[in-house]
């Protein structure tokens, strides 16, 4: 498998369902990101991961709680969510946080529905 | 504040109807301008770079170009295949600037419609 994959595709949860998302890149790339974008509006990031650690937090609430095990793999975990939270998930990746180095190559995104 | 916007929000072309998208950025100091494509139910794929002004990048029928204050997707005979939205993102920051978050902020989006 190529590229970046996201998985699940689709998740419908309960707002007090706990549930996480699973992003992998096969870029040999040293940094990770989560987005979120919802209808009728730009995408927004949420969280940076270079090297497995954490390097940017755009004032995310803490019901979304990332995880970066290594820089391979990189996890959403999601708790008590609410219905607002409902969007598309994206998970991008890029070789490094340097100049000339930091396009962002996209995965498939999880399409979440909170009820 | 970082600011990108793009126009229109959407655009009808019919097969072979050349058109320009744009994107408009307010930013401290620009380190780079991305075009992406997104399909619906996709994830961004990703088109061009740009980094100063002056600079053009084409593949097959789209060119993007790129002043100081804004930046042109140019369609050129565009085919049903090219219907899409087109996202315009930029990454800012003064020179020597860490960004250690490599921040991208994006617009809103073109959504194209290309008719046979």
């Amino acid at each position: 498998e190529t590229g970046v994959t996201q998985t699940p595709r689709h998740l419908v949860m309960g707002m007090t369902n706990k549930k996480s998302l699973k992003c992998e890149q096969h870029l040999g790339h040293n940094a990770m990101y989560w987005y979120k974008q919802s209808a009728k509006k730009p995408l927004e990031l949420m969280f940076v991961y270079s090297l497995e650690e954490r390097v940017e937090n755009n004032s995310v609430p803490s019901r979304f709680s990332p995880e970066c095990p290594n820089s391979s793999h990189l996890f959403l975990h999601l708790h008590t969510l609410q219905p607002e939270d409902s969007a598309l998930y994206l998970c991008a990746s890029s070789q490094d946080l340097d100049p000339q180095q930091e396009t962002q190559y996209f995965g498939p995104g999880t399409r979440l529905l909170v009820l | 504040e970082d600011q990108v916007t793009q126009s229109p929000e959407a655009l009808r072309l019919q097969e072979g109807e050349s058109s320009s998208l744009n994107c408009s950025y307010t930013v401290s100091g620009l380190r780079g301008l991305f075009w992406y494509r997104q399909d619906p139910g996709k994830g961004p794929e990703f088109l061009f770079t740009l980094y100063s002004a002056g600079e053009e990048k084409e593949k097959e029928r789209l060119k993007a170009t790129l002043t100081k204050k804004e930046s042109f997707l140019h369609i050129t005979a565009p085919k049903p295949e090219d219907s899409a939205t087109y996202l315009c993102a930029v990454q800012a920051g003064l020179h020597g600037d860490n960004n250690a978050g490599n921040m991208l902020t994006f617009g809103g989006g073109t959504r194209l419609m290309v008719k046979p």
